[in-house]
């Protein structure tokens, strides 16, 4: 089965700090993406990659950005955290575009908390 | 773009009995696919069953069914014989072809609850 890990479940930290989300696919898989999930307004994408060291945003960048120097990590940056940026944050991994019928599979989040 | 509709944020339904969500999308595409996820508390999402848009049977996975509408856009996904464990949120789930086949859209999800 697919793992995909997310190195964190719960956060906590101040405003204005540099915060880090990693995550972790084994399953060789070309994409990689980061939701935000808040209660009613389901899963918006962030960014995704679909290469090493290639990302595109998603449809709320502002405020974070992406680093994947290796094909199984992609991390999520948020440079200067701010209380509106408190959420659950999803990963998640599938495979490149000629199997578009395969799903995304995703870790189990990462409950971010900004004081 | 694609948008993915759930115009059901809660739903409950006793044990044992049948339970439709529903699902509406909007898109100009002719290929694409359709996802459910269910989210349970313990918050992983898995895929519950997908729907290819040019396959016309509809898809079945056990309890699972969906009945795949697609002149409609609609969607719905179909829970027979509902168990405790079916509590969760559940995500209806678009993607397309486009842009490298990235494009996944979720819709805001539905709370189902299972009453014993």
């Amino acid at each position: 089965d697919v793992k995909v890990t997310q190195s964190s479940r719960y956060l906590v930290k101040r405003t204005g700090e540099k915060v880090f989300l990693e995550c972790v696919q084994d399953m060789d898989h070309e994409n990689m993406f980061w939701y935000r999930q808040d209660p009613g307004l389901g899963l918006r994408l962030i960014y995704f990659s679909y290469d090493v060291k290639m990302k595109e945003k998603g449809d709320i960048p502002e405020g974070y950005s992406v680093s994947r120097e290796k094909k199984e990590r992609f991390s999520l940056i948020l440079e200067s955290a701010s209380t509106n940026q408190t959420s659950m944050y999803l990963c998640a991994s599938s495979p490149s575009r000629d199997r578009v019928y395969q799903p995304q599979h995703f870790g189990d989040g990462t409950r971010l908390s900004i004081l | 773009a694609q948008t993915v509709t759930q115009s059901q944020p809660e739903m409950s339904v006793q044990e044992a009995e049948t339970v439709t969500l529903s699902c509406t999308y909007d898109t100009s595409e002719s290929d694409y696919y359709l996802f459910w996820y269910k989210q349970p508390p313990s918050r992983q999402m898995i895929l519950v069953i997908r729907q290819e848009a040019y396959k016309q049977q509809n898809a079945t996975e056990n309890r699972f069914s969906v009945n795949f509408q697609k002149a409609a856009k609609s969607f719905s996904l179909k829970i027979s014989d509902s168990q405790l464990g079916d509590a969760a949120m559940y995500f209806c789930a678009y993607r397309s072809y486009d842009n490298y086949g990235q494009n996944f859209v979720f819709g805001p999800g539905t709370r189902l609850s299972v009453l014993p």
